[in-house]
Order: C-alpha cells, then sequence, then structure tokens
C-alpha cells in the first residue's frame, strides 16, 4: 500500500522559501504512470493545484504560482520536494502531497498534510 | 473564489438521498472529466468519483457522479452519518495553459 508523507519547516517567515519534501513508501516514485503533485487548502477554504512532477524530472506548475515554484524528484530516497520562494501571509496552508494515478487520471493517493504558517 | 462553483452546504436525514452540484464553464467542465473528492474532518481529501461517474474500489455504490454540459453532480443515496463531510469537485481547465481546479466545496450536514 503506497503511502506519502509531507515534513519540512511549519514556519517560514514572510519573504523567503517554504521548503517541504513528501516521502513515498511502500511503492517506487519511478514506476511508470504516476505523477507526483502538490495540493494545497487555506485555512477553512478549497483546495488549490500546485504543481506535479514526473519521475523523470519532467514538471508542470499552475500558471498563477509558476513564477514561484519549484518542484523536484529524488528517486534515490523514494521522495520528490515543493519550493515556494517569496512567501506571504496568503501562502498560509494545509500542503499535501498526492499522487496522480494515469489509470484514474486522479489524486488518488494523498499524503496526511502538513501546516505551514507564514508569519515573522 | 474557485473557478469551480458549489454551494456551501447541503444536509439531508440518515436514508435520504442528497445531491450536489458543481457548475463550470467550456474551459473545465465542458471538455473534460470531473472528479468528486471526501474530507472527512481533519483529514486529507479521498477520492470519490474520477471520470464523471466512476467509482474507485472500495467506494461504496451508494456514491454517484454525473455530468450533463458545464454542470455535474454528486448524489449520495441511502444516507449515513458518516458521510458527513466536505466535498469537493474538481476538473482540469484547459484555459492558459492548463491548470487542476477545484471547486470551493460543500460542507454536507446529517441531521
Amino acid at each position: 500500500q503506497v503511502q506519502l508523507q509531507e515534513s519540512g519547516p511549519g514556519l517560514v517567515k514572510p519573504s523567503q522559501t517554504l521548503s517541504l519534501t513528501c516521502t513515498v513508501s511502500g511503492g517506487s516514485i519511478s514506476s511508470g504512470g504516476y505523477y507526483w503533485s502538490w495540493i494545497r487548502q487555506h485555512p477553512g477554504k478549497g483546495l488549490e493545484w500546485i504543481g506535479y512532477i514526473y519521475y523523470s524530472g519532467s514538471t508542470y506548475y499552475n500558471p498563477s504560482l509558476k513564477s514561484r515554484v519549484t518542484i523536484s524528484v529524488d528517486t534515490s530516497k523514494n521522495q520528490f520536494s515543493l519550493k515556494l520562494s517569496s512567501v506571504t501571509a496568503a501562502d498560509t496552508a494545509v500542503y499535501y502531497c498526492a499522487r496522480i494515478n494515469t489509470m484514474f487520471d486522479a489524486f488518488d493517493i494523498w499524503g496526511q498534510g502538513t501546516m505551514v504558517t507564514v508569519s515573522s | 473564489q474557485s473557478v469551480l462553483t458549489q454551494p456551501p452546504s447541503a444536509s439531508g436525514t440518515p436514508g435520504q438521498r442528497v445531491t450536489i452540484s458543481c457548475s463550470g464553464s467550456s474551459s473545465n467542465i465542458g471538455s473534460n472529466y470531473v472528479y468528486w473528492y471526501q474530507q472527512l474532518p481533519g483529514t486529507a481529501p479521498k477520492l470519490l468519483i474520477y471520470r464523471n461517474n466512476q467509482r474507485p474500489s472500495g467506494v461504496p455504490d451508494r456514491f454517484s457522479g454525473s455530468k450533463s454540459g458545464t454542470s455535474a453532480s454528486l448524489a449520495i443515496s441511502g444516507l449515513r452519518s458518516e458521510d458527513e463531510a466536505d466535498y469537493y469537485c474538481a476538473a482540469w481547465d484547459d484555459s492558459l495553459s492548463g491548470n487542476w481546479v477545484f471547486g470551493g466545496g460543500t460542507k454536507l450536514t446529517v441531521l
């Protein structure tokens, strides 16, 4: 059973870079047919897709966040990561990593989420 | 402001059938599949419906999805207390260079 687990600082200062890692267990991140994604949820609000990466390293980002987002993959560690630069209070949210399964073309497995607060 | 529009709340009594609507446009629902996710309190979303009306293994057939034009609906029959959750619709949007978009969510209360 594939599981995802987010990790990273829960508090980031304004203008700094938010960095999170998602560790994949129970399966290989290099398995074809899956894209690895980040999604966030502002407090009490809906979901916002951030971007995804394939194990080969190809990426696709939400156009509204593209200028500040970098998603990378480390197949040797079975992990993928998110960097969001120049953060503001508006980036305070629960950040989820999730798997896109091309059998469903949907986010079929999610991490538990990690709360990131942007504050000085 | 979410790209897909859902009612903020819905309610029903145990055993009842409830529907949740999701309205979009030609660039998302009108030309792509619709997906539904269930988020129980304090947990991550869970895939409920994919490609408009397909259920992943393990999802009860009490849950069903449909799509017509630029709108979609999630129906829950035989409502149970454990169905109390937030429900989100999602679709790929072809505008700009493409983007996954979600509804604002509907909080379902089982009375």
